[in-house]
C-alpha cells in the first residue's frame, strides 16, 4: 500500500512558540491531504483539507490562523501550530488518499504527539 | 455530511471470545473502509468493501457490507490480545473534496489474556 510519513512523532514545546509538523507521501503524489486531531480514546476529528497549490479548506470551528497549512508540492503538506498553548496538546494525524475513481482509501501518517508546556 | 454510527464504543473481552462491531448509517455509501489503530500510531487500513452484500475475510476477521450499502460489520473470531486496538469504520463524506472521509466514533477493543 501507499506510504505516508509524518514527522516528528513527538514534540514538546513551550507555550507561545510555534511547531511545524510535516506529512509526506513517499511513493505517490497527493494533490489532497487531510489533517486530523485525535483526543484520547476518541475517533479522528477532521481539521482541514490541504490542497496542493491552493488554500486549505478548514472545518467549522477550526481556527485557520492558529493552524496554518501549506501544501507546496505534490508530496508534502505541513501543519504549523502557531502560538501554541496547553489546550493545543493533542495527537495530530495526516492522511493522503489513493485509489481509483471507484473508491479511495486513506493512508495515514504515524501521527504526532504534541505536548505544550 | 453523511454520518456513521459505530457500536459498541467499548468492548472488553477474554481471549478466545468472538465479537462483532457495527457501523450504521441512514445514507448509502459507495464504499466503506475499516481501520485499526494502536496507541500512538496512525490508523492502518484493514479492508474496503464496495459491493452490497459483500463479505471479505482477513484471517480471523470477517467484514460484511450490507445489501443496501448503508451498514457494515466487523466480526472477529477467537479474539487474541494482539487484536486490541481502536477500530474505525469510514466512508466517503460526499461533497466536492475528493477523498474526504467521514469516520465512525470508533470501538475500543481490549482482549484480555
Amino acid at each position: 500500500g501507499a506510504v505516508v510519513s509524518q514527522h516528528p512523532s513527538r514534540v514538546i514545546c513551550k507555550s507561545g512558540t510555534s511547531v511545524k509538523i510535516e506529512c509526506r507521501s513517499l511513493d505517490f503524489q497527493a494533490t489532497t491531504m487531510f489533517w486530523y486531531r485525535q483526543f484520547p480514546k476518541k475517533s479522528l476529528m477532521l481539521m482541514a483539507t490541504s490542497n496542493e497549490g491552493s488554500k486549505a479548506t478548514y472545518e467549522q470551528g477550526v481556527e485557520k490562523d492558529k493552524f496554518l497549512i501549506n501544501h507546496a508540492s505534490l508530496t508534502l503538506s505541513t501543519l504549523t501550530v502557531t502560538s501554541a498553548h496547553p489546550e493545543d496538546s493533542s495527537f495530530y494525524i495526516c492522511s493522503a488518499n489513493a485509489g481509483t475513481g471507484l473508491y479511495t482509501e486513506a493512508f495515514f501518517g504515524q501521527g504526532t504527539r504534541l505536548t505544550v508546556v | 455530511t453523511q454520518l456513521l454510527e459505530q457500536s459498541p464504543q467499548f468492548l472488553s473481552i477474554q481471549e478466545g471470545e468472538n465479537l462483532t462491531v457495527y457501523c450504521n448509517s441512514s445514507s448509502v455509501f459507495s464504499s466503506l473502509q475499516w481501520y485499526r489503530q494502536e496507541p500512538g500510531e496512525g490508523p492502518v487500513l484493514l479492508v474496503t468493501v464496495v459491493t452490497g452484500g459483500e463479505v471479505k475475510k482477513l484471517k480471523r476477521l470477517t467484514f460484511q457490507f450490507g445489501d443496501a450499502r448503508k451498514d457494515s460489520s466487523l466480526h472477529i473470531t477467537a479474539a487474541q490480545p494482539g487484536d486490541t486496538g481502536l477500530y474505525l469504520c469510514a466512508g466517503p463524506a460526499g461533497g466536492t473534496s475528493y477523498g474526504k472521509l467521514t469516520f465512525g466514533q470508533g470501538t475500543i477493543l481490549t482482549v484480555h489474556p
